[in-house]
């Protein structure tokens, strides 16, 4: 089985940085994502993570490593349009069927002025 | 090109009434799923699809049917609504991870929000 978890809420302010931690205790691994869930929408495709190391894709960037079972999200230069869900979310092992994800409970952020 | 679509997208049913939930993608993907969401317990995995005609079970199955009988479409039935099954209820579709090195991630419908009395 996979367990998954992240902080329930962080606040930041308008221009700032948040970093969002996620750790993960998983029987297989075959990548990690986040996505971004506004309140009353779907969620939506941010990042993908399968090889240790940082992936920048404009404000947004994640970082794996799986050896510590960790990954972090960090947006830069916030905009009151980031506040939102971040869910993360671990993909099952290589070869199972379907390639499940298990996903974290979420981490609303609120970006204050 | 309108991706995932769930139909309804709101719906009050009585304990014991049973319904359907549409879910439709166009983007011609291998795999669906079907998601409840409740708050603080994330997206929960009820049922998923490998294909045409092929279900599975996923975490929470119970109280939930599925068919998929044509490639493009994923339903999921309540045969017998119960209190404990309100929730938001997310389709989502994906290509094989190995279509495309990995980075394939699963498409959301914008939800159907099920309340039952």
């Amino acid at each position: 089985g996979q367990n998954i978890d992240q902080p329930t809420e962080m606040t930041a302010t308008e221009g700032a940085i948040v970093q969002i931690n996620c750790t993960y205790q998983t029987s297989g691994f075959n990548g990690l994502f986040w996505y971004q869930q506004h309140a009353g929408e779907a969620p939506t495709f941010l990042s993908y993570n399968v090889l240790d190391g940082l992936e920048e894709k404009g404000r947004f960037s994640s970082f794996l490593s799986r050896s510590k079972g960790y990954s972090y999200l960090l947006l830069k230069e916030l905009q009151m349009k980031d506040s939102a869900s971040y869910l993360c979310a671990v993909r099952d092992r290589n070869g199972a069927a379907g390639n499940k994800l298990t996903f974290g409970g979420g981490t609303r952020v609120l970006v204050k002025p | 090109n309108a991706g995932v679509t769930q139909t309804p997208k709101f719906r009050v049913l009585k304990t014991g009434q049973s319904m359907t939930l549409l879910c439709a993608q166009d983007m011609n993907h291998e795999y669906m799923y079907w998601y409840r969401q409740d708050p603080g317990m994330g997206l929960r995995l009820i049922h998923y699809s490998v294909g045409e005609g092929t279900t599975a079970k996923g975490e929470v199955p119970d109280g939930y049917n599925v068919s998929r009988l044509k490639k493009q479409n994923f339903l999921l039935g309540l045969e017998s609504a119960a209190p404990s099954q309100t929730s938001v209820y997310f389709c989502a579709s994906s290509f094989p991870a190995f279509a495309g090195g990995g980075n394939q991630p699963q498409h959301f419908g914008d939800g159907t929000r099920l309340s039952i009395l």
